[in-house]
């Protein structure tokens, strides 16, 4: 089955404690993104990856960190997070770049206390 | 700085009626456009892509695209209570690798 898979689905971690959120796709998609969804912000992209160690930032990079050594891997890594990323997280892929059809991930919600 | 604007809602309709959820964009260079819809606490899925101006039908669901007035619609014909989402409008442009999402449009479906 085509899917787009992430993990842990819920964390609540404190400030400063270092976590990665991975996420891994088996479509075989070049382009990967990172999303986070705030209520009445919506869905803000976080950073994206076009291939294999070649990322670049969102609209909303700050506090955050990515890395693509493998095509089906893209994880997430908040180096020392803070309340203010509590949010709902999202990982996407699509078979070239964002004008093609996103598959989203089932989410991730994350609790910064 | 692109935007894409939607109304919140929430929009309520009767059941077997017809939804008309509406999206402007303001990207004039924007090639492709898509409706997802995210039930509560779920990810987004998609439900209609359009490429090109005019209206694209999938079953019950219908997008239209006006380039010139910057605006894209879905029609959701005979609503059903499993309709009950909320609804993203996304756009991009070509070659671009960051979309821009609406807020979404809240539609409920009663009975």
């Amino acid at each position: 089955e085509a899917q787009v898979t992430q993990n842990p689905r819920y964390l609540i971690t404190v400030t400063g404690k270092k976590l990665t959120v991975t996420c891994s796709q088996n479509m075989n998609h070049e382009y990967m993104s990172w999303y986070r969804q705030d209520p009445g912000l919506g869905l803000r992209q976080i950073y994206y990856s076009m291939n294999v160690e070649v990322t670049d930032k969102g609209d909303v990079p700050e506090g955050y960190k990515v890395s693509r050594k493998e095509k089906r891997n893209f994880p997430l890594i908040l180096e020392s997070p803070s309340p203010n990323q509590t949010s709902l997280y999202f990982c996407a892929s699509s078979n070239r770049d964002s004008t093609d059809t996103q598959y989203f991930g089932p989410g991730t919600r994350l609790t910064v206390l | 700085q692109k935007e894409v604007e939607q109304n919140s809602g929430p929009l309520s309709v009767p059941e077997g009626a017809i939804a008309s959820l509406n999206c402007t964009y303001s990207d004039r260079g924007s090639q492709s456009f898509f409706w997802y819809r995210q039930y509560s606490g779920k990810s987004p899925e998609l439900i209609m892509s359009i490429y090109s101006n005019g209206d694209k039908e999938d079953g019950r669901f219908t997008a239209q695209l006006n380039k010139a007035s910057q605006y894209v619609s879905l029609l959701i014909r005979d609503s059903q209570p499993s309709d009950s989402a909320t609804y993203l409008c996304a756009v991009s442009s070509g070659g671009s690798y960051i979309p821009t999402f609406g807020r979404g449009t809240s539609l409920i479906v009663h009975p």
